[in-house]
């Protein structure tokens, strides 16, 4: 079955530090994994995408197969980063697609 | 912004009621999508609507329904309500239906508490 873990549900962290949010997924074809990200009182939108190999206001994320990870990293953490994060997987079941969430993670910066 | 309409943003219902919750999609977009947003569960997808037609459906309740109409609108009709239907429930749209390829452009979401 597809299923996309996020294991933190809260990540405080101070301003310059780097940051990590952890995503796991398991599914049975070849994965394909973005990010959303939802500000406070804003829409959710998508903030990168693991095809595009991008940085997105200074994040990335690596797909690693071996260890079905697609940890979002920044090196150093701006107030602004603080929102609640999505990490999102790809999905085809039975000729249908879809897009699966984790749980999510609210990022805290503190100045 | 956008370009995704949601409404209403808030509604306030008494369980066992019925509501209905509109989506406008970005102009051009054929595909819609549901989502429900809730603390326990986090963003769980409920249904997904190509040009009119079903495409995909997830974690919907028998209760639930929606529909897209001929002008790409959607609606998501919640039936029968219970105090856990209380949630955020957001629309999606993309152009093709695609969600691995398309970028998915989300709404603000309708809030709904069920008291």
């Amino acid at each position: 079955a597809q299923r996309v873990t996020q294991p933190e549900k809260l990540l405080s962290v101070f301003k310059g530090a780097p940051v990590e949010l952890k995503c796991n997924y398991s599914y049975s074809g070849s994965p394909e994994l973005f990010w959303y990200v939802q500000y406070s009182r804003q829409r959710l939108q998508l903030l990168l995408r693991h095809i595009s190999r991008e940085s997105i206001k200074g994040f990335t994320a690596d797909l690693n197969k071996g260890e079905t990870s697609f940890h979002l990293k920044k090196p150093f953490a701006q107030e602004e980063d603080s929102a609640m994060y999505y990490c999102a997987l790809f999905s085809v079941l039975q000729g249908a697609q879809k897009l699966v969430f984790g749980q999510g993670t609210r990022l805290t910066i503190n100045p | 912004d956008s370009g995704v309409t949601q409404t209403p943003k808030h509604l306030i219902t008494a369980t066992g009621q019925r509501v209905t919750l509109r989506c406008s999609p970005r102009s051009g977009d054929l595909s819609v999508y549901w989502y429900q947003q809730s603390l326990d569960q986090g963003l769980q997808f409920l249904i997904q609507y190509y040009n009119g037609e079903e495409r995909a459906k997830g974690n919907i309740l028998e209760r639930f329904s929606a529909q897209q109409f001929p002008d790409l609108h959607s609606e998501l009709n919640l039936s029968s309500l219970e105090l856990g239907d209380s949630a955020l429930y957001f629309c999606a749209s993309s152009p093709r239906g695609q969600a691995g390829r398309d970028t998915i452009y989300f709404g603000e979401g309708s809030w709904l508490t069920v008291v």
